[in-house]
C-alpha cells in the first residue's frame, strides 16, 4: 500500500463543531484528494490539491474548506460541522495528475455528527 | 458535465456463478480505471484501459472498453467468496489538463456460499 495515512480515524462531534481531518503522504505526490463516501453515492470529490496552496474545489465543496501548506499534508475543515456531512472521508492522492495515473487511497476517516 | 453510470447497484449470486457490472459515461473517456473496495476497507486499484476496444484480464477478472470509449464492463467468472466487495470505474475526460476522475456509484457483490 502507498504511504497515506489519515487522522483521526473515527470522530463523533456534534453539530455546530468546527472539524479537522488530516492526510499524511510519504509519497511525494503532486496531487491529493479528498472524497467522502455515502451509501449509494460513490465516490463523490470534495477538493483536491495540484500543489503546495493550489487547491480547487470539486462537486461537492459545499461546506467544506482545505489547506496544504507542506507536500505531504492536506487538510479538510468542516468549519461548522452539520448531521448532513456524518460520512466516510477518503484521501487519494496521485503522482502528476496525467489522465493515466492511479489514485492512491487513504484507509478512511469515519465522521458522526450528531 | 461529466457523468459515470454504474449498474448494478447490488448483486447478489452464489458461489460459483458468474457476475458482470457495467459502466457508461454521457462523454468520451480518455481512460477507464475500476478499484475494488473490500468491506470496511479502502478502494484498491485493479487496473487501466485506454485503447478503444481494449479487453484485459486478471486471472478470473475480465475488463472491457467500448469502441467508442464511452462504457466499459467487469466480468467475473465463477465468483469466489473473495470476490465480495464494490467494484467503483472511474474515468476521465479527453480534454487536457489535470486529470479529475469521475467515479461510478459502484457495484456491491455479494456472493453466497
Amino acid at each position: 500500500d502507498a504511504g497515506i495515512t489519515q487522522s483521526p480515524r473515527h470522530k463523533v462531534t456534534e453539530t455546530g463543531t468546527p472539524v479537522t481531518l488530516r492526510c499524511h503522504q510519504t509519497e511525494n505526490h503532486r496531487y491529493m484528494y479528498w472524497y467522502r463516501q455515502d451509501p449509494g453515492h460513490g465516490l463523490r470529490l470534495i477538493h483536491y490539491s495540484y500543489g503546495v496552496k493550489d487547491t480547487d474545489k470539486g462537486e461537492v465543496s459545499d461546506g467544506y474548506s482545505v489547506s496544504r501548506s507542506k507536500t505531504e499534508d492536506f487538510l479538510l475543515t468542516l468549519e461548522s460541522a452539520t448531521s448532513s456531512q456524518t460520512s466516510v472521508y477518503f484521501c487519494a492522492i496521485s503522482e502528476s495528475g496525467a489522465s493515466t495515473d492511479t489514485q492512491y487511497f487513504g484507509p478512511g476517516t469515519r465522521l458522526t455528527v450528531l | 458535465g461529466q457523468q459515470v453510470m454504474q449498474i448494478p447497484q447490488y448483486q447478489h449470486v452464489q458461489e460459483g456463478e458468474d457476475f458482470t457490472t457495467y459502466c457508461n459515461s454521457s462523454t468520451t473517456l480518455s481512460n477507464i480505471q475500476w478499484y475494488k473496495q473490500r468491506p470496511g476497507g479502502h478502494p484498491v486499484f485493479l487496473i487501466q484501459l485506454v485503447k478503444s476496444g481494449e479487453v484485459k484480464k486478471q486471472k478470473r477478472l475480465t475488463f472491457q472498453f467500448g469502441e467508442a470509449k464511452k462504457n466499459s464492463s467487469l466480468h467475473i467468472t465463477a465468483t469466489q467468496t473473495t470476490d465480495v466487495g464494490t467494484y467503483f470505474c472511474a474515468g476521465g475526460p479527453t480534454s487536457g489538463g489535470s486529470y479529475i476522475p469521475t467515479f461510478g456509484r459502484g457495484t456491491s457483490l455479494i456472493v453466497h456460499p
